[in-house]
């Protein structure tokens, strides 16, 4: 079975600034997609960024960036010119492509609480 | 507004109730999900439905019963709850079951006395 770790159970970072939230995942898989999601005190789940394994670009949207390291099974976000919006709990999460695998779901980590400072 | 809406919102219930928590998606996707929110705990997959049909249940409790009407909707009816079933309970949606990203609801905070 899939398994999600985020190490850092709490971030906090000066407005403007640049944050990195860390991921690492177990998988025996070769393909498989991974997620990062965001959940504001509104509790509603919103995708951040999507980054699929056979890519080796890493996927940009905006200010939030991935660093995908599929050998050492490490997807950190980057989150740059930090805004008081972008407060909220962060959850990494990976999602096999395999057929039928795929009715598994996410598979999440615990999540981080990122706070900003203004 | 990701499309996926859920009531009620809040829900206290007694052990002895019988509750139904209501999922709803006019995304056009074929494929609903229940989750379990709880506090220091990674989201717990409990039901997966594609094309109304249940494909996945993760050793959940007989007392949580899904019904999947059609397409759009998905329900969770509750029984007999333990006091240790209180937990943010989220829907979510996916065009398909391979790689796709889920569109969440906004959950329904359940406790039970």
């Amino acid at each position: 079975a899939q398994t999600v770790t985020q190490s850092q159970p709490e971030m906090s970072v000066q407005e403007a600034e640049t944050v990195t939230l860390s991921c690492t995942y177990d998988t025996s898989e070769s393909d498989y997609y991974l997620f990062w999601y965001k959940q504001p005190p509104s509790r509603q789940m919103i995708l951040v960024i999507r980054q699929e394994a056979y890519k080796q670009q890493n996927a940009t949207e905006n200010r939030f960036s991935v660093n995908f390291q599929k050998a050492a099974k490490s997807f950190s976000l980057k989150i740059s010119d930090s805004q008081l919006g972008d407060a909220a709990m962060y959850f990494c999460a990976y999602r096999s492509s395999l057929s039928g695998g795929g009715a598994d779901g996410l598979t999440f980590g615990k999540g981080t609480h990122l706070i900003i400072q203004p | 507004e990701t499309g996926v809406t859920q009531t009620p919102r809040h829900l206290v219930m007694g052990m002895t109730n019988k509750k139904s928590l209501k999922c709803e998606q006019h995304l056009g996707h074929n494929a609903m999900y229940w989750y379990k929110q709880s506090a220091k705990k990674p989201l717990e997959l409990m039901f997966v439905y594609s094309l109304e049909e249940r494909v996945e249940n993760n050793s959940v409790p007989s007392r949580f019963s899904p019904e999947c009407p059609n397409s759009s909707h998905l329900f969770l009816h509750l029984h007999t709850l333990q006091p240790e079933d209180s937990a943010l309970y989220l829907c979510a949606s996916s065009l398909g079951l391979r790689g796709e990203k889920l569109f969440f609801g906004s959950g329904t905070q359940l406790s039970v006395l």
